[in-house]
C-alpha cells in the first residue's frame, strides 16, 4: 500500500541547533507530498509541498527519489518551531486524497 | 489564507443519539471536502471524500450508515454521526479543497471534538 512513514514519534533539539524531521514514502509512481504542522491549539495548516520548493519559515524540504525520502530540514531551530510536524501525500491523482503519516513531535530546548 | 470553519468545536451526547457536524468554507467555493477522525496522539485517518452533488465516497472500514455525509452546496458538507456509542468519541476534522490555480490547496477546520457518554 501506498504510505508515508515517519519514523520518529518525539524530537528535541536545542534553540539555534539544526533540525531533520524524517519522512520516507512507498509509492510507484511520482509523488505528491506535502509536510503539515499543527501548532498548539491550533488547526493543521499546509507548511509546504514538493512541486513548489519554496522555504516557508526557514525549512525545506527536498525529494530524495533515490533514498525514497522527503526529510524536512531548518539550519536554526527557533523556540515557535515546536509543533507537531505530518508528512502526507496525495494517493491517487484526481481526487486530492491526503494519507497522512502518523506525525512527529517537535521540542525546541531554549 | 482561506479559512474552514467547523461548528461545533465540542459536543457531548448521550449514547445513541445523533450528532450532525457542520464543516464551512468560508472565502472560496470547494467542491470536494474530507472528514477525518484522529485518535489521542495519533494521525489523522481519512473517512470519507464528500464531493457537491454526489455521494460521499467512504474509506474502506468506514460504516456509511453510521457516519452520514451531505454535501449540499459548494461551500457546505455535514457529518451525522447517526446512534453514536462510546467508541465514536474522537477528534473530528474537515478540510476543504480550494481548487482554484493559484492555490490548488486543502484547508483544514479546526475540528470537532465530540464525546459519547
Amino acid at each position: 500500500a501506498q504510505r508515508v512513514t515517519q519514523p520518529e514519534k518525539l524530537l528535541s533539539v536545542f534553540k539555534g541547533a539544526p533540525v531533520e524531521l524524517k519522512c520516507n514514502y512507498s509509492y510507484s509512481g511520482s509523488p505528491e507530498l506535502f509536510w503539515y504542522v499543527q501548532y498548539s491549539r491550533q488547526r493543521l495548516q499546509l507548511l509546504l509541498r514538493h512541486i513548489s520548493r519554496e522555504s516557508i519559515k526557514g525549512f525545506t524540504a527536498d525529494l530524495n527519489k533515490g533514498e525514497t525520502s522527503f526529510h524536512l530540514k531548518k539550519p536554526f531551530a527557533q523556540e515557535e518551531d515546536s509543533a507537531m510536524y505530518y508528512c502526507a501525500h496525495i494517493s491517487n491523482f484526481g481526487n486530492e486524497k491526503l494519507t497522512f503519516g502518523t506525525g512527529t513531535r517537535l521540542t525546541i530546548i531554549p | 489564507g482561506a479559512v474552514v470553519s467547523q461548528h461545533p468545536s465540542r459536543v457531548i451526547c448521550k449514547s445513541g443519539t445523533s450528532v450532525k457536524i457542520e464543516c464551512r468554507s468560508l472565502d472560496f467555493q470547494a467542491t470536494t471536502m474530507f472528514w477525518y477522525r484522529q485518535f489521542p496522539k495519533q494521525s489523522l485517518m481519512l473517512m470519507a471524500t464528500s464531493n457537491e452533488g454526489s455521494k460521499a465516497t467512504y474509506e474502506q472500514g468506514v460504516e456509511k450508515d453510521k457516519f452520514l455525509i451531505n454535501h449540499a452546496s459548494l461551500t457546505l458538507s455535514t457529518l451525522t454521526v447517526t446512534s453514536a456509542h462510546p467508541e465514536d468519541s474522537s477528534f473530528y476534522i474537515c478540510s476543504a479543497r480550494d481548487p482554484s490555480p493559484s492555490t490548488d490547496t486543502q484547508y483544514f477546520g479546526p475540528g470537532t471534538r465530540l464525546t459519547v457518554l
